[in-house]
């Protein structure tokens, strides 16, 4: 079956600009997450929805980001005013259930803020 | 707060070799242990898990022992091969409020196998 898509899987954009970053996850999975990893670093957590409500956005950086998941399904985040410092791999993963152990991750969507 | 510390890499090794990457956590309770692997160009995969003290999780040859005495969770191989080059992600998850098992993540370990 199909696994976690991401998309765009590149985007590049100028500093000052808006982006949206969109996951599709496993279909069923009612976990979602999104990481951030910079380079020559692992992943790091931003936020988790339990269907469709965000159950933990505290590892969101400020507040020009932003995430929603309005049908338990997708989801798509959101960067205001991006800066260079944005510049990363936006990792998306699902889970088949809340609490679940395994999360199957997304290729990555690779953001460049120039 | 939670961490986790893998070795630093790069490692570089011979086919046939032997493989140790060590990875060492603290946390408050009882965490789910995982090793990730991600290949060239490829998204992160779960290469294997273990969920309580003493559990060995093993997977493609690989293995690591979940020692809560030395907070410990080392991957190991027993002869590598050039198709395990890839970095390798030691990763700890907690259940938290809300059922959130988001991941903790080491630096990452690249690993090249020569032939």
């Amino acid at each position: 079956g199909a696994g976690v898509s991401q998309t765009p899987s590149n985007k590049v954009t100028e500093k000052g600009k808006y982006v949206e970053l969109r996951c599709d996850p496993i279909s069923g999975h009612t976990a979602l997450y999104w990481y951030r990893q910079s380079l020559g670093q692992g992943p790091e957590f931003l936020i988790y929805f339990q269907g469709t409500g965000a159950a933990d956005d505290s590892g969101l950086p400020n507040d020009r980001f932003f995430a929603v998941r309005p049908e338990g399904s997708v989801s798509t985040l959101k960067i205001q005013r991006t800066e260079r410092g944005d510049s990363a791999v936006y990792l998306c993963a699902s889970s088949p259930l809340a609490g679940s152990n395994e999360q199957f991750f997304g290729p990555g969507t690779r953001l460049t803020v120039l | 707060g939670n961490s986790v510390t893998q070795m630093e890499g790069p490692v570089t090794l011979s086919e046939e070799a032997f493989l140790t990457i060590n990875c060492t956590y603290t946390a408050t309770g009882y965490p789910s242990l995982f090793w990730y692997v991600q290949y060239p160009g490829e998204g992160l995969q779960l290469l294997l898990k273990a969920t309580k003290a003493d559990d060995k999780g093993s997977n493609k040859g690989f293995e690591a022992t979940y020692r809560k005495e030395t907070t410990s969770f080392h991957l190991e191989k027993g002869s590598v091969q050039v198709s395990d080059s890839a970095v390798y992600f030691c990763a700890l998850s907690e259940a938290n409020a809300g059922n959130n098992r988001k991941l903790i993540w080491g630096l990452g370990t690249s690993l090249a196998v020569n032939p």
